[in-house]
C-alpha cells in the first residue's frame, strides 16, 4: 500500500496561494493521485487528480515531479471558504486496488 | 448535490446491536466505496465494490459487511457494536474504478453507539 503523509495543518490569509504537500514515497506505477476537500461534517469533494507533471484546472493545479513520490496541490488566492481539509489520495488501479487517503491537511484562511 | 445518497442521516443505537447503513450511487456509477470517519480523524477505506463484486479491501472489521446490489445500491451491516464505532460512515461512488478514482460522496451516516 502506498502510504502518504501530509502536513497536519497550515495557515494562510485571503489571497494568498497555498501549497500542499503530499509525499508518496512507494508509490507504484499504475497509482493515480488525487486530492479532495472536506468541510465539517460533510463528505470529501473532488478537487483535482493527475498521474505525472501538470495538471491544472479551474480551482487548483497539482504539480507532479518526475519521480512521483510526492505531489503538490496548489490553491490560487484562497478566500475564508476554502478553510477545510485537505487529502490526497493515492489510488492503485491494478493489484488489491488499495486506496489510501492522507490523514489530511486542516488549511485555516484568515482575512 | 453529489448524486450519491446515504440513510439514515443518524442513528443511535446501543452496544452489541446490529445496524444496516445504505447507498445509493450517483447515477451510471458502477462502484460503490465505503469510508468511516471517527471524530476528527481520517478517512479509513473500508471496502469497494464494482458492479456487484467486491474489488478492494481496506481496514474493514470482520463484524462489518458490505454488498452490492443488482440495482447497485449497496448496504454496509455493522453487528455487535461498540462504542468504538461511533463515527460518520460515508459512502462514495465512481463511474468506473478501473482508471484513477474520482469519487463522488455522500453525506454520510453518523453513528452513535451509547
Amino acid at each position: 500500500l502506498a502510504k502518504t503523509t501530509q502536513p497536519i495543518s497550515m495557515d494562510s490569509y485571503e489571497g494568498q496561494e497555498v501549497n500542499i504537500t503530499c509525499s508518496h514515497n512507494n508509490i507504484a506505477t499504475n497509482d493515480y493521485i488525487t486530492w479532495y476537500q472536506q468541510f465539517p461534517s460533510q463528505g470529501p469533494r473532488f478537487i483535482i487528480q493527475g498521474y505525472k507533471t501538470k495538471v491544472t484546472n479551474e480551482v487548483a493545479s497539482l504539480f507532479i515531479p518526475a519521480d512521483r513520490k510526492s505531489s503538490t496541490l496548489s490553491l490560487p488566492r484562497v478566500s475564508l471558504s476554502d478553510t477545510a481539509v485537505y487529502y490526497c489520495l493515492v489510488a492503485s488501479n491494478t493489484g488489491r486496488r488499495a486506496l489510501t487517503f492522507g490523514s489530511g491537511t486542516r488549511l485555516q484562511v484568515q482575512p | 448535490d453529489s448524486g450519491v445518497t446515504q440513510t439514515p442521516k443518524h442513528l443511535i443505537t446501543a452496544t452489541g446491536q446490529r445496524v444496516t447503513l445504505r447507498c445509493s450511487p450517483r447515477s451510471g456509477d458502477l462502484s460503490v466505496y465505503w469510508y468511516q470517519q471517527s471524530l476528527d480523524q481520517g478517512l479509513q477505506f473500508l471496502i469497494q465494490y464494482y458492479n456487484g463484486e467486491e474489488r478492494a479491501k481496506g481496514n474493514i472489521l470482520e463484524r462489518f459487511s458490505a454488498q452490492q446490489f443488482p440495482d447497485l445500491h449497496s448496504e454496509l451491516n455493522l453487528s455487535s457494536l461498540e462504542l468504538g464505532d461511533s463515527a460518520l460512515y460515508f459512502c462514495a461512488s465512481s463511474e468506473t474504478g478501473e482508471k484513477g478514482y474520482e469519487q463522488y460522496f455522500g453525506p454520510g451516516t453518523r453513528l452513535t453507539v451509547t
